[in-house]
């Protein structure tokens, strides 16, 4: 398996322009997961789908951030308009839920993430 | 609400010192607790997990962790560091017996190892 595919890898955008972050999730994984890491912040949860459907957006910081999952192997984040403070590498992650019990499939697979700078 | 403390944001050993890492949690249920560890430019890859069961768990490279619960810890272990061992190591924790599936991350420690 090629594990959970992020793209871009990098990007750099100017203040006030749309960016779309995607993610393929690991196939069979029911759960995916949208990190923001930054150096003051660390790793905050930004919002997770369960089937598709989002459970917690809780961690979305603002209406400039949305976050789409179509299918079983598609997510995007989308953020727009893009402000400068929203620089930080962006990660997805995915996990597949326990059929009987949820502590055996705990693990979630992290994509190498999108590092994303906005100027 | 649960929550994650790593004490020490950076931590240097020589290599073949021990690798001690600290990492308190908080929360009201009992927890799932993970060490994920991070390299230059990549994702988070597990480390170990407790979830039920043997409260000394092994993982990956030659790390343990021992969950205490009086203590409220899962320390991070391994008894000769190794210059590969160098990168962010993360705690993490989700609770059981709860409708939440995602992980709450501490906020790492970085690991040098001197040759």
């Amino acid at each position: 398996d090629a594990g959970v595919i992020q793209s871009p890898r990098h990007e750099v955008t100017e203040m006030g322009q749309e960016v779309t972050l995607r993610c393929k999730p690991i196939s069979g994984h029911d759960y995916l997961f949208w990190y923001r890491q930054t150096m003051m912040r660390g790793l905050e949860l930004l919002i997770y789908f369960n089937n598709n459907v989002p459970i917690d957006d809780s961690g979305m910081p603002e209406d400039r951030f949305s976050a789409k999952m179509p299918n079983a192997s598609f997510s995007t984040l989308k953020i727009q308009p893009s402000e400068p403070r929203d620089s930080a590498v962006y990660f997805c992650a995915s996990r597949k839920s326990g059929v009987s019990n949820w502590a055996l499939n705990t693990e979630a697979f992290f994509g190498q993430g999108t590092r994303l700078t906005v100027v | 609400a649960q929550s994650v403390t790593q004490l020490g944001s950076h931590v240097s050993v020589s290599e073949g010192a021990l690798v001690l890492l600290r990492c308190n949690y908080s929360s009201s249920v009992p927890p799932y607790l993970f060490w994920y560890v991070q390299y230059p430019n990549q994702g988070l890859q597990l480390l170990l997990k407790y979830t039920t069961g043997a409260t000394l768990v092994k993982g990956i490279n030659g790390f343990e962790a021992e969950f205490k619960k009086s203590e409220t810890s899962f320390h991070l272990t391994k008894p000769s560091a190794h210059m590969s061992d160098a990168a962010e190591y993360f705690c993490a924790v989700t609770l059981m017996d709860t409708g939440r599936r995602a992980l709450t991350f501490g906020s790492g420690t970085r690991l040098q190892v001197q040759p």
